[in-house]
Parts: structure tokens; sequence; C-alpha cells
């Protein structure tokens, strides 16, 4: 089973729904971190979790919500989905002390309509 | 100015042969930085991660720091085809624990 698990894998949703996205991790690491990726801008922060009462806002985290729920989970919600977040979503993990890099899942394509 | 700068290319580079990928940084206090490959629809991967300047090398590929000129290099020695894909250079932002990637380079290695 893979360290870092996403749920879905693909989404096509309509304009104005709600969608969540789950992230489960087997590595134990206490970081964890909300990015998306569009061609041309690379990957940007949305939200990070440094513990489960720790959630921090990354550099494009409007329209979107996050969820701690143990220490093993990390749920990303979009409120009212619109077309612009139509993007490749990643969440990732970290370990404690000094950076060792991120464990990525497998990411969610999620397509707006 | 960009955060991290890498060129997008793509960068095409014969089998067998050394691909050289670089990358800037803008933010001075920066001490860890990192590697990852990412093939087309797949998640990054971490290759290489480097804190101190000079080089540090894994099997074919060598990651090269050089906190002065703010620069963090690649080098993958005897490209082979399988190593096609981006290559995204990324650091952590000064004791954030959060990491700023590059937009990556595209290199193609032809057979």
């Amino acid at each position: 089973d893979a360290d870092v698990t996403q749920t879905p894998r693909n989404r096509i949703t309509k304009t104005g729904k709600r969608i969540m996205l789950e992230c489960s991790q087997t590595k134990g690491h206490d970081r964890m971190y909300w990015y998306r990726q569009d061609p041309g801008l690379g990957l940007r922060l949305i939200y990070y979790s440094f513990d489960v009462k720790d959630i921090n806002k990354g550099e494009i985290s409007d329209g979107y919500s996050v969820s701690r729920q143990a220490q093993a989970k990390f749920s990303l919600s979009l409120e009212s989905a619109i077309p612009n977040q139509t993007a490749l979503y990643f969440c990732a993990t970290s370990d404690l002390g000094q950076a060792r890099g991120y464990t990525f899942g497998s990411g969610t394509r999620l397509t707006v309509v | 100015q960009k955060e991290v700068e890498q060129n997008s290319g793509p960068l095409s580079v014969p089998e067998g042969a050394i691909a050289s990928l670089n990358c800037t940084y803008s933010d001075r206090g920066s001490q860890s930085f990192f590697w990852y490959r990412q093939y087309s629809g797949k998640s990054p991967e971490l290759i290489m991660s480097i804190y101190s300047n000079g080089d540090k090398e894994d099997g074919r590929f060598t990651a090269q720091l050089n906190k002065a000129s703010q620069y963090v290099s690649l080098l993958i020695r005897d490209s082979q085809p399988s190593d096609s894909a981006t290559y995204l250079c990324a650091h952590e932002t000064s004791g954030t624990y959060k990491y700023i990637f590059g937009t990556g380079t595209r290199l193609k290695v032809l057979a």
C-alpha cells in the first residue's frame, strides 16, 4: 500500500458543488500539506498542518478549507467549486527535524465544469 | 522575481550524455534544497537533497549547491531515456518547514 494515499484519483464536478479531497498517510509524519499544480505555475501551497491542532494557510487558500481529523488524515474541501480550481492536487507529508523532503501522494486530478 | 527559477526547457540530450539542470533562488536564508523528478501525470519523487555548499553524489546524480551565488544544480550522468521527465527544484523557506517549488525543467533524453 502507498505511504500517502489520496482519494479520489480523478473527479469531475460542476460549478458550485462542494467537494472534498482526502489524504491519509502511514508514514507517521506530523506535517501534512496540500498543493495544487497547474501548467506553467508549478506547485503552489494551499494549506499545511504541523499537528492536529495546527492549521495554516498557504499562498492560495482562498476558496479552500481543510480539516486535520487525525495525525494521519488531512482533507481539503472546495466549498463552492469554480472552473479555475481545475488542477492536479497533491497531498504531501514530511518528518520532524531537518528538512528531509516531502513524500507526495499520487494526486487527484480535479475538473470543474 | 520568482522565489525559485528554472528554465522550463525542454532540455534535450543524447542517451549517455550528461544532463545539467540549474535552479536559482532568492531566499538567502534557505538551508535545505531538493530535486524532484516528475513523470507526466504522476507525483513528484524526491531524488536528491542537499544542505551544504559543494557537491553531493548519489549514483548517477550529483547535486551542487552554491549558497553565495544562490544556485543549485543537478547533473545526471549517463542519461537514459527513462530519465525523461520534469525536474523540480525546491527549497525550504527559512525555518518554516514549507517548500517553495520551481516550475520545473523538462528533460528529454534522446535514444
